[in-house]
């Protein structure tokens, strides 16, 4: 079974601090994403990669930067945190060029910036 | 730019009925349109996967179909359990995902 792991699942952190979220998956899926997901407002996508070092801005990339240095780990990064990033996170990843294939997400990572 | 609705936004049924979630997108050029489970707190789980040249997946209760031309698909879940309470979420795919705001099902005992 496809496993996409987020290492935080609950953090708390202060306004201005810097956060770091890590995704890592175990299928050798070229493609993943992140996005954060409020209520009412659905899935956003923040940010994606169909490869190595290579990154894609989505719909609200403000905010926030992104590292792939590894295929299969992909790290969202909010550089000075505000209380309007509190969310829940999800990373998902998928095989096939074009995003073709199959999503899978991680177990999310609830962020509450204080 | 793809939208994507689903409709009832909440439903609420006894166990054991056969029940049907919709779901309709506005640009029928997808690729495929995913259909995803997802419980309190926790990331989505994909379901069923129908690509655009199929008209239906099964796998197990769930029947889900798919009808480019309308821009609607359809997930079908046959003798609802309690365990099958959960938020149900439909994505279309045109090398670009986007998600409905899912439907809130709650199956009663």
């Amino acid at each position: 079974d496809v496993k996409v792991t987020q290492s935080s699942r609950y953090l708390v952190k202060r306004t201005g601090e810097k956060v770091f979220l890590e995704c890592v998956q175990d299928m050798d899926h070229e493609n993943m994403f992140w996005y954060r997901q409020d209520p009412g407002l659905g899935l956003r996508l923040i940010y994606f990669s169909y490869d190595v070092k290579m990154k894609e801005k989505g719909d609200i990339p403000e905010g926030y930067s992104v590292s792939r240095e590894k295929k299969e780990r992909f790290s969202l990064i909010l550089e000075s945190a505000s209380t309007n990033q509190t969310s829940m996170y999800l990373c998902a990843s998928s095989t096939n060029v074009w995003n073709t294939g199959e999503l899978f997400f991680g177990e999310g990572s609830r962020l509450t910036v204080l | 730019k793809q939208e994507v609705t689903q409709i009832p936004a909440a439903l609420s049924v006894p166990e054991g009925e056969n029940l049907v979630l919709n779901c309709s997108f506005t640009d029928s050029a997808i690729y495929n349109l995913q259909w995803f489970r997802q419980d309190p707190g926790k990331g989505l789980t994909s379901l069923l996967l129908i690509q655009s040249s199929q008209r239906e997946q099964t796998s197990g209760r769930l029947n889900a179909s798919l009808d480019k031309s309308s821009g609607r698909s359809t997930l079908y879940i046959a003798a609802s359990q309690p365990g099958d309470s959960a938020t149900y979420l439909c994505a279309a795919n045109n090398n670009d995902m986007r998600f409905g705001a899912g439907t809130r099902l709650t199956v009663k005992p």
